[in-house]
């Protein structure tokens, strides 16, 4: 089935640094991508949709400026957590949808722990 | 705003018996549901879905029943086996960019 590599699967960073994640369908094309952040016993809470080659699409109250999505190709998003901080720490996924499914489903990446100090 | 909702945290049955998992949602708007299931450090995958035209989809041990007009679904897994243990979340979508999630139900098949 189809995959999606995300990466890295966690860090470690200092408080006031940049952290990037990727996002990759492997063998399929995917010019909608989405972010997603998951709180501790808590649902997976949309950040925001990655659209190739436009801008992302944010949901309310996700920091525009905080979390850059950048949808460069259609197998590749990126998502950085920029001048993190420890109230940024949580874990983090991505999913994308096939172009060529009629489905609704979506793949998910592993997802990213993110530790900030 | 909570618009799905999966009200048991965890659930607990014995192997070869009948899990049930359950979920709600408030927007009317949903025409299409999706179960999803995740192991430990995984991203979640793809489980079953059922779109709002039918009231239920079967897959094998794995059946969906959509209550519309008690904006209920739920999951049936039938017999359970212990390698289903995972969290299991509901997902509703209603349009291209926005499907929302439950909480999850951690699910505990026992042998």
């Amino acid at each position: 089935g189809a995959v999606v590599s995300q990466h890295p699967s966690w860090v470690i960073c200092k408080s006031g640094t940049s952290v990037k994640i990727e996002c990759r369908s492997l063998d399929f094309q995917a010019t909608t991508m989405f972010w997603y952040r998951q709180f501790p016993k808590q649902s997976l809470m949309l950040m925001a949709t990655s659209n190739e080659g436009s801008k992302a699409t944010y949901e309310q109250g996700v920091e525009k400026d905080k979390f850059l999505i950048n949808h460069a190709s259609l197998t590749l998003s990126t998502l950085t957590v920029t001048s993190a901080h420890p109230e940024d720490s949580s874990f983090y996924i991505c999913s994308a949808r096939d172009d060529w499914e009629t489905n609704e489903k979506l793949f998910f990446g592993s997802g990213t722990q993110l530790s900030v100090l | 705003d909570q618009q799905v909702k999966q009200n048991s945290p965890s659930l607990s049955v014995q192997e070869g018996r009948i899990s049930i998992l359950n979920c709600d949602y408030t927007n009317s708007m949903f025409d299409y549901f999706l179960w999803y299931k995740k192991y430990p450090a995984e991203g979640p995958t793809f489980l079953i879905s059922i779109s709002s035209i039918k009231d239920k989809n079967e897959d094998g041990r794995f059946t969906v029943f959509l209550n519309k007009s008690a904006k209920h679904l739920s999951l049936h897994i039938v017999p359970s086996q212990p390698g289903d243990s995972a969290v299991y979340f509901c997902a509703a979508y209603y349009n291209n960019n926005d499907m929302r999630f439950g909480a999850g139900t951690r699910l505990t098949v026992k042998p």
